[in-house]
């Protein structure tokens, strides 16, 4: 256990759909990333927060949002899916900067 | 310039031989540089980091080696075994203070 939550593990889902996807970062870190993992991409990062704040944004659609909470969990909002939003989401935390990323196990979105 | 190329993009190693996974970059602002895990099913977990200020790092049988000049750092895995069998990524941290992953390296460690 990596001390990094998120649910749920799996979630299948049609075209079209919202989903929110959460996370609880490892206690103690203030950041929280979001990655992409699907099979011809490898990881890529979609946004990070810190202590509550936008810090940094990546190559993230329009269709997707996040936010994280005063008790520093955080959530991914997928909307109007499509068959290729369909991928790993994993979340990352970290206490500081410039330090290795800890993963959580990821979520498995299944858009059909 | 944000980009890491990882290669090779998959490996099979006897076991007891030695593995090696090589990256490169070219944002010289990178200055952390992590190796990560990854098995089927779960989440990447760090394995093993170096910092440009050392040319190697040794951990058990994982050894990363750094050469700041060319912009390369490699895994090397020694007395691979069986278990090692993973996908594995590199990665490199800078200002900008979010990880650039390769595109990762699938290794098969035959018994």
């Amino acid at each position: 256990d990596s001390g990094v939550t998120q649910t749920p593990k799996h979630l299948i889902t049609a075209t079209g759909q919202r989903v929110t996807l959460r996370c609880s970062p490892r206690s103690g870190d203030l950041s929280v990333y979001w990655y992409q993992q699907s099979l011809d991409q490898g990881l890529q990062f979609l946004i990070q927060y810190y202590n509550g704040e936008e810090r940094a944004k990546g190559n993230i659609l329009e269709r997707f949002s996040a936010q994280q909470f005063p008790d520093l969990h955080s959530e991914l909002n997928l909307s109007s899916l499509e068959l290729g939003d369909s991928a790993l989401y994993f979340c990352a935390s970290s206490n500081q900067p410039n330090y290795g990323y800890t993963f959580g196990s990821g979520t498995r979105l299944t858009v059909v | 310039q944000q980009q890491v190329k990882q290669s090779p993009q998959s490996l099979i190693v006897q076991k007891g031989g030695i593995s090696i996974i090589n990256c490169a970059y070219e944002n010289t602002a990178f200055d952390y540089f992590p190796w990560y895990q990854q098995f089927p099913g779960k989440g990447p977990a760090l394995l093993i980091a170096i910092r440009p200020d050392v040319s190697e790092k040794k951990e058990g049988r994982f050894t990363i080696s750094f050469n700041k000049s060319a912009k390369q750092f490699s895994l090397h895995i020694m007395d691979s075994q069986p278990g090692d069998s993973a996908t594995y990524f590199c990665a490199a941290l800078g200002g900008a203070q979010k990880l650039v992953f390769g595109q990762g390296t699938r290794l098969t460690i035959n018994p």
